[in-house]
C-alpha cells in the first residue's frame, strides 16, 4: 500500500505567475483535501474533491482552484500569485467521508 | 476566525517527564477531535483521536482528555522521549462537513535528554 505522495518538492514562483501542484491519494482513497500551512501556523483547509467533485471549500479565493482525476489524484491549481501564498501545500487522503486523513509531505512553494 | 485555540505555543520538558498539550474549541458541532505530530518536512501524522462519547483514550505513552462541557481536550505525552521532539497540532472536524479539519496553531515540543 502506496501512501500520499506529492510533487514537487519544492518550487519558486515570481508574482503573478501561475502554479500546478499535485497528488496522488493512497490506494483506495477517493476524497482528497488540500491545506495550506504557512510557516510556523497550522495547517488552513482550502477544499475537498469526492468523486471528481468539490465537496466543501475553506475561506480561499477563486484564483484557487483543483482538479481531482478518475484515479483519484488531484491537482492544485494557483493563479496571479501573491507573496501570500508562499506555504507548505498539503494534500490529504481520506477513504470515503471517513475521519482519518492521510497526509503526504507537501510541496513548498515560495513567491518571489 | 481561530475556532480551534492551542497553548502552550512552545514547550520543553525533560526526559522522561509528562508534555501536556491544550486545546479549546468554539464549535460545538464538533464530534471528532484528532492529534497530529509533524517532523520539519514531513506532512502531519496521526497520533490519536477521539470522539465526544468518551472523556479519556489512551495509546501507548499517549492520551487525550476531553471535556465536552467546557469545550476543551488535551494531549498528555507519559515518559516523553527525544524522539517526540516535533510540532503537535490539535484539529476538531464535523460530520457533516465530511473529514474537513480545523487545526490549532501547533505547539513545539522539544524533549531535552
Amino acid at each position: 500500500e502506496t501512501g500520499v505522495t506529492q510533487s514537487p518538492t519544492h518550487l519558486i514562483k515570481t508574482r503573478g505567475q501561475q502554479v500546478t501542484l499535485r497528488c496522488s491519494s493512497q490506494s483506495g482513497h477517493n476524497t482528497v483535501s488540500w491545506y495550506q500551512q504557512a510557516l510556523g501556523q497550522g495547517p488552513q483547509f482550502i477544499f475537498q474533491y469526492y468523486r471528481e467533485e468539490e465537496n466543501g471549500r475553506g475561506n480561499f479565493p477563486p484564483r484557487f482552484s483543483g482538479l481531482q482525476f478518475p484515479n483519484y489524484s488531484s491537482e492544485l491549481n494557483v493563479n496571479a500569485l501573491e507573496l501570500d501564498d508562499s506555504a507548505l501545500y498539503l494534500c490529504a487522503s481520506t477513504l470515503g467521508q471517513g475521519d482519518e486523513q492521510f497526509f503526504g509531505p507537501g510541496t513548498r512553494l515560495t513567491v518571489l | 476566525q481561530q475556532q480551534v485555540k492551542q497553548s502552550p505555543q512552545s514547550l520543553i520538558v525533560q526526559k522522561g517527564g509528562i508534555s501536556i498539550i491544550n486545546c479549546a474549541y468554539e464549535n460545538t458541532a464538533f464530534d471528532y477531535f484528532p492529534w497530529y505530530q509533524q517532523f520539519p518536512g514531513k506532512g502531519p501524522a496521526l497520533l490519536i483521536a477521539i470522539r465526544p462519547d468518551v472523556s479519556e483514550k489512551k495509546e501507548g505513552r499517549f492520551t487525550i482528555s476531553f471535556n465536552k462541557s467546557a469545550k476543551q481536550f488535551s494531549l498528555h505525552i507519559m515518559d516523553s522521549q527525544p524522539g517526540d521532539s516535533a510540532t503537535y497540532f490539535c484539529a476538531a472536524s464535523e460530520e457533516t462537513s465530511g473529514s474537513r479539519l480545523t487545526f490549532g496553531e501547533g505547539t513545539q515540543l522539544t524533549v531535552n535528554p
